[in-house]
């Protein structure tokens, strides 16, 4: 069975601090996702990266970056975390596009207080 | 902008009741996808819909892509309990790696 794995299932940081999510995903896709999911909101498209060290914006990159060195491990960052990025970040990875699946981590929630 | 609405977005019935849940955009889609997410999970497939006009049947759900590839359908039969969840429909956007999702539909099914 594929596996995607997120590392902290809860995460509380301060204002201000530099947060790190991290993803490994153990079936060799080449695309890897990052979304944010919010009540009433649905999942939305944060970056996604479609092979090692490449990586697109999404829908709401503000405030976030990504790294992506190994084809296994995709990395979110919140620069400087504030309030309004409290929320359930989603990690997934698909072998390829159009109409393949993709396959999601549990989700960690994060809470910047 | 969501780029794919879904109708309703909760929706709370008894057990035995049929439902449907819609799934719309303006733009042509190679194909739509419908997940399934429980709470503290993520999204898992159900099903993908490829062909305009495609019926697709699972147990007792059946999925309908419309015949112009820009909507999608979700009937379930007879619900149970066991429906209960967030049902989120999703399509890869042409010319891009990106893929998208809609708001979802929050179904409680009560015994």
């Amino acid at each position: 069975d594929v596996k995607v794995t997120q590392s902290s299932r809860y995460l509380v940081k301060r204002t201000g601090e530099k947060v790190f999510l991290e993803c490994v995903q153990d079936m060799d896709h080449e695309n890897m996702f990052w979304y944010r999911q919010d009540p009433g909101l649905g999942l939305r498209l944060i970056y996604f990266s479609y092979d090692v060290k490449m990586k697109e914006k999404g829908d709401i990159p503000e405030g976030y970056s990504v790294s992506r060195e190994k084809k296994e491990r995709f990395s979110l960052i919140l620069e400087s975390a504030s309030t309004n990025q409290t929320s359930m970040y989603l990690c997934a990875s698909s072998f390829g596009t159009m109409n393949t699946e993709a396959f999601f981590g549990q989700g960690t929630r994060l809470t910047v207080v | 902008t969501q780029l794919l609405e879904q109708s309703p977005q909760f929706l709370s019935i008894q057990e035995g009741e049929n439902l449907t849940v819609y799934c719309n955009s303006s733009s042509v889609f190679s194909s739509l996808q419908w997940y399934r997410q429980e709470p503290g999970e993520g999204p898992v497939l159900l099903v993908t819909v490829v062909t305009g006009g495609e019926v697709k049947k699972l147990k007792r759900l059946t999925f309908q892509f419309g015949d112009a590839r820009k909507d999608s359908s979700l009937h379930i039969t007879a619900a149970q309990p066991g429906d209960t969840g967030l049902y989120l429909c999703a399509g890869w956007q042409g010319g891009s790696e990106k893929l998208v999702f809609g708001k979802g539909m929050k179904l409680t099914v009560n015994p």
